[in-house]
C-alpha cells in the first residue's frame, strides 16, 4: 500500500475553512484517496474518498492534484466539533482490500 | 443509512477470562467485517479480516488462538479475547462493509474498551 505523509497537528479558527494536506507520492493508478476522523474515544467517521476528481459532500471536500500525488481536505466552515484526528488513507479498489492508518493530523478548532 | 454498532461499549474482566465482544451492521449486509485494536496515544493496528461464512484472515503477529473471530451471518461478527490478561487492554474497533450497494467504504462501530485487572 501506499504511504502517506501528514502534519502531526494543524490549528483552525473556527468559522474559517480547515485546509488538511496529505502527500501520496507513491499512489498507484488503482489506488483511491480515503479520509476519515477520529474524535476522541470515537470510532473512525468516514468523510469522503476519491480516485481522480475531486469530490464534495455534506461534510467536506477532497481536492486530488493532477499527478494525483497529493490531496487536501477542506472542512469549509470548521467547527469546535471539528477537532479530531484525522486520517488520510490511500487503498487499491476492491471489497477486502484493507485500510492502513498512518498518525493522521490532530486538527484543533479554536474559537 | 450504513450504521455499525459494538456490544458492549466498555467492559471490565479479570485476567485469565475470555471476554466476546459483538459488532453488528445494523442497516445494511455485510460479506467482510474487520477488527482493529487502538492503544493510548496510538493510531489503529488491523487485526483481522473477516468474511461472512469463512475463516478469518489474521494480520502478522495476531494471534489467532488468542483472537477468535466469527462472522456467521452477513450482519453479525464476533470477536473473543481468549484468556484475557492486562497486556490486552485497548480499545476494540469494528468496521463493515456494505456489500448490496456496491460500495466500499468501509464503515466503523464506536469502539468497545477493554480493560484487564
Amino acid at each position: 500500500d501506499a504511504k502517506t505523509t501528514q502534519p502531526p497537528s494543524m490549528d483552525c479558527a473556527e468559522g474559517r475553512a480547515a485546509n488538511l494536506p496529505c502527500n501520496h507520492s507513491t499512489i498507484s493508478g488503482n489506488e483511491y484517496v480515503y479520509w476519515y476522523r477520529q474524535i476522541h474515544s470515537q470510532g473512525p467517521q468516514y468523510i469522503i474518498h476519491g480516485l481522480k476528481n475531486n469530490e464534495t459532500n455534506e461534510m467536506a471536500s477532497l481536492i486530488i492534484t493532477e499527478d494525483r500525488k497529493s490531496s487536501t481536505l477542506i472542512l469549509p466552515h470548521a467547527t469546535l466539533r471539528d477537532t479530531a484526528v484525522y486520517y488520510c488513507i490511500v487503498r487499491p479498489g476492491g471489497a477486502t482490500n484493507k485500510l492502513i492508518f498512518g498518525t493522521g493530523t490532530l486538527l484543533a478548532v479554536q474559537p | 443509512g450504513a450504521v455499525v454498532s459494538q456490544h458492549p461499549s466498555r467492559v471490565i474482566c479479570k485476567s485469565g477470562t475470555s471476554v466476546k465482544i459483538e459488532c453488528r451492521s445494523l442497516d445494511f449486509q455485510a460479506t467482510t467485517m474487520f477488527w482493529y485494536r487502538q492503544f493510548p496515544k496510538q493510531s489503529l493496528m488491523l487485526m483481522a479480516t473477516s468474511n461472512e461464512g469463512s475463516k478469518a484472515t489474521y494480520e502478522q503477529g495476531v494471534e489467532k488462538d488468542k483472537f477468535l473471530i466469527n462472522h456467521a451471518s452477513l450482519t453479525l461478527s464476533t470477536l473473543t479475547v481468549t484468556s484475557a490478561h492486562p497486556e490486552d487492554s485497548s480499545f476494540y474497533i469494528c468496521s463493515a462493509r456494505d456489500g448490496a450497494r456496491g460500495d466500499e467504504t468501509q464503515y466503523f462501530g464506536p469502539g468497545t474498551r477493554l480493560l484487564v485487572l
